[in-house]
């Protein structure tokens, strides 16, 4: 079945440094990718969705310019979180369609934790 | 934009029990409706899925029913056991180009054995 690959998986920076997140799809192409936040005991929430060749749109309330978004080919999108402070310590995971499933799959997330 | 809610927030059964997790959307264009599993730390993993064409599907031990007039849809598993404890999230998307989901808040299942 179709594989979306996330790294880090985990990751601890100091605050004020910009972390980067990559999530790729392994054996489909995926024009579409999603990325979530989830904190503790809570669900995940949309922060933007991710297409190739062009800007990311973002959900309410997300930070475009905090939270940087590239997906500069079919199998590539990259979240970085700039400047980052204690609280945007969360699971970060993105998902991507394969068009051949039609499913959504889910990478494996990437804990981030900000000192 | 779409709401998803969920209900119960947490979920205690017996071994052997059934278990039933409700949601209910707001938008009547939203015509597909996972669910899936997530286990501590780990990514969430789709169990069953039912489009807006279908009042019901089964799989198994799980099924999902869909009432598109009230906006509704349930999770149901029979003869729940403890390998089924983990924490449940219903979805809702319209099923076009983008896949886009809006998640519930999530139920936790806890099966005693």
């Amino acid at each position: 079945g179709a594989v979306v690959s996330q790294h880090p998986s985990r990751v601890i920076c100091k605050s004020g440094t910009s972390v980067k997140i990559e999530c790729r799809s392994l054996d489909f192409q995926a024009t579409t990718m999603f990325w979530y936040r989830q904190f503790p005991k809570q669900s995940l929430m949309l922060m933007a969705t991710s297409n190739e060749g062009s800007k990311a749109t973002y959900e309410q309330g997300v930070e475009k310019d905090k939270f940087l978004i590239n997906h500069a080919s079919l199998t590539l999108s990259t979240l970085t979180v700039t400047s980052a402070h204690p609280e945007d310590s969360s699971f970060y995971i993105c998902s991507a369609r394969d068009p051949g499933a039609n499913v959504l799959t889910f990478g494996a997330g990437s804990r981030l934790t900000v000192l | 934009g779409e709401n998803v809610e969920q209900h119960p927030s947490t979920l205690s059964v017996q071994e052997g029990d059934s278990a039933v997790i409700k949601c209910t959307y707001s938008d009547s264009a939203s015509n597909y409706f996972p669910w899936y599993k997530q286990e501590l730390g780990k990514r969430p993993q789709l169990i069953i899925d039912i489009r807006s064409n279908v009042g019901e599907k089964k799989d198994q031990r799980i099924a999902v029913t869909l009432n598109k007039t009230a906006k509704h849809f349930s999770l149901h598993i029979t003869e729940t056991q403890p390998e089924d404890s983990a924490v449940y999230f219903c979805a809702a998307s319209i099923m076009d180009s983008s896949y886009k989901l809006i998640f519930g808040s999530g139920t936790r299942l806890l099966v005693r054995p």
